[in-house]
């Protein structure tokens, strides 16, 4: 069964970095992309980067070029999101989601989501 | 940049109605456009994509419709389980984008 599991909720002093992991597991981790997105409290969903798992080629959202960067440890199917400089306006919810198809972007498979709270 | 809009940003049915949700890209994306669901607490679960495809675990009274820039979802029959929040994503080009969704409420 694929799925993708996250790591746990963080709190973060303004300023601060955050590193989210989002393990998959089943078959063919290098097949699928892998995009990142957000939800603050009671908001809507907001893009923030995708990257392939086979060669780790990215693409960001415009709202996070410089403060944010994907990777993946294809040794241990891991994707990760780090963000640096947080602030408050940051505390959200993060998604990691896989894509339905290869090459397609759309996303079947998500994480169950990891808080991160900035605040001072 | 593509901007997707939504309407309308909430809707109030009871179960058994007819439920569309518009979603309007300020630039034609062609077909490629996905719906998602999601209800508190829980990440999204597709529901369509390339504007009109079912995915296979979805229930038939879920449609999509349109291509360009106007996608219409449709709900023929509202179940209780479907009181949720809706989104549209596009995916004709980076940077991808989601509408600001539509939550369907109790009437």
């Amino acid at each position: 069964q694929d799925q993708l599991v996250q790591s746990g909720p963080e709190v973060k002093k303004p300023g601060a970095s955050v590193k989210v992991s989002c393990q998959a597991s089943g078959d063919h981790f290098t097949t699928y992309g892998i995009t990142w997105v957000r939800q603050a409290p009671g908001q809507g969903l907001e893009w923030m980067g995708w990257i392939s798992t086979y060669d780790g080629k990215t693409n960001y959202a415009r709202n996070f070029q410089g403060r944010i960067t994907l990777t993946t440890d294809k040794s241990t199917t891991t994707a990760f999101l780090e963000m640096r400089s947080l602030r408050s306006d940051d505390t959200a919810v993060y998604y990691c989601a896989r894509e339905y198809k290869s090459g397609w972007l759309v996303f079947d498979y998500w994480g169950q989501g990891t808080l991160v709270t900035v605040s001072s | 940049d593509i901007q997707m809009t939504q309407s309308p940003s909430t809707l109030s049915a009871s179960v058994g109605d007819r439920v569309d949700i518009t979603c309007r890209a300020n630039q034609s994306i062609s077909r490629w456009l996905a719906w998602y669901q999601q209800k508190p607490g829980k990440p999204p679960k597709v529901l369509i994509y390339q504007a009109s495809s079912l995915d296979r675990r979805v229930p038939s009274r879920f449609s999509g419709s349109g291509s360009g820039t106007e996608f219409t979802l449709t709900i023929s029959s509202l179940q209780p389980d479907d009181f949720a929040t809706y989104y549209c994503q596009q995916y004709n080009e980076y940077p991808l984008a989601f509408g600001g969704g539509t939550k369907v409420d109790i009437k």
